[in-house]
């Protein structure tokens, strides 16, 4: 049983570099989610895909941030013209269907913009 | 909106000892109520869960919690801790009807001294 997994686990970057992470949900998990997680602070909802429709956007969510889950398999999270307050770890996660509400989270990704 | 307190931010304790992790919710919903546990570089991994039932909810690792709605509380307990217990520890909050999206407490570290 492998479990969600992200990569890269790090990236460094300059601030107007633009950064794309991957997730890869658990087979069978039809939804995805990713969060966003700064020192000190619980996740925070992004945003929600449901096979590879794209169903809700956190308003955390800027215009430079872009994600997609083109086959309904993995997903890639887009971060454009980035910034230093971008720097965070970002958490993909992904459940089964609407009778498993238990979301399973991948390692995460830490991005540092410097 | 659903929003969670985890009141202290850091809790030290000796092996051995009992030890309460508190959680205080508000929702103008009924909710879904979860613990996670985060160590070090890793993901967050469930620790248990109340959907409905019973208001004491049994976990992994020899945790527990107890639902208590008239206080809008989840605390986290543990009889006896271990040093492997020492992680971040993490209450999340869904609602009934939206549980598409957890929302994160900002997290207690549990320091355990032998």
């Amino acid at each position: 049983d492998t479990g969600v997994s992200q990569d890269p686990r790090h990236k460094i970057t300059k601030r107007g570099q633009n950064v794309t992470f991957r997730c890869d949900p658990i087979s069978e998990h039809n939804r995805l989610y990713w969060y966003r997680q700064t020192l000190g602070q619980g996740p925070e909802f992004l945003t929600y895909f449901q096979n590879e429709a794209q169903l809700e956007k956190s308003r955390l969510l800027s215009d430079r941030f872009s994600a997609e889950r083109p086959k309904g398999s993995f997903s890639t999270l887009e971060i454009q013209r980035t910034e230093q307050g971008d720097s965070a770890m970002y958490l993909c996660a992904s459940s089964l269907g609407t009778d498993n509400y238990e979301q399973y989270f991948g390692p995460g990704t830490r991005l540092t913009v410097t | 909106a659903q929003s969670v307190t985890q009141l202290d931010s850091q809790v030290p304790v000796f092996e051995e000892a009992p030890v309460e992790l508190r959680c205080n919710y508000s929702s103008s919903v009924s909710v879904y109520l979860f613990w996670y546990v985060q160590y070090p570089n890793q993901g967050l991994q469930l620790l248990l869960k109340y959907l409905s039932g019973s208001t004491l909810v049994k976990g992994i690792n020899g945790f527990e919690a107890e639902f208590n709605k008239s206080q809008t509380s989840f605390h986290l307990r543990k009889p006896s801790v271990h040093i492997s217990d020492t992680a971040e520890y993490f209450c999340a909050v869904s609602g009934l009807y939206n549980f598409n999206k957890f929302y994160f407490g900002s997290g207690t570290k549990l320091n355990v001294k032998p």
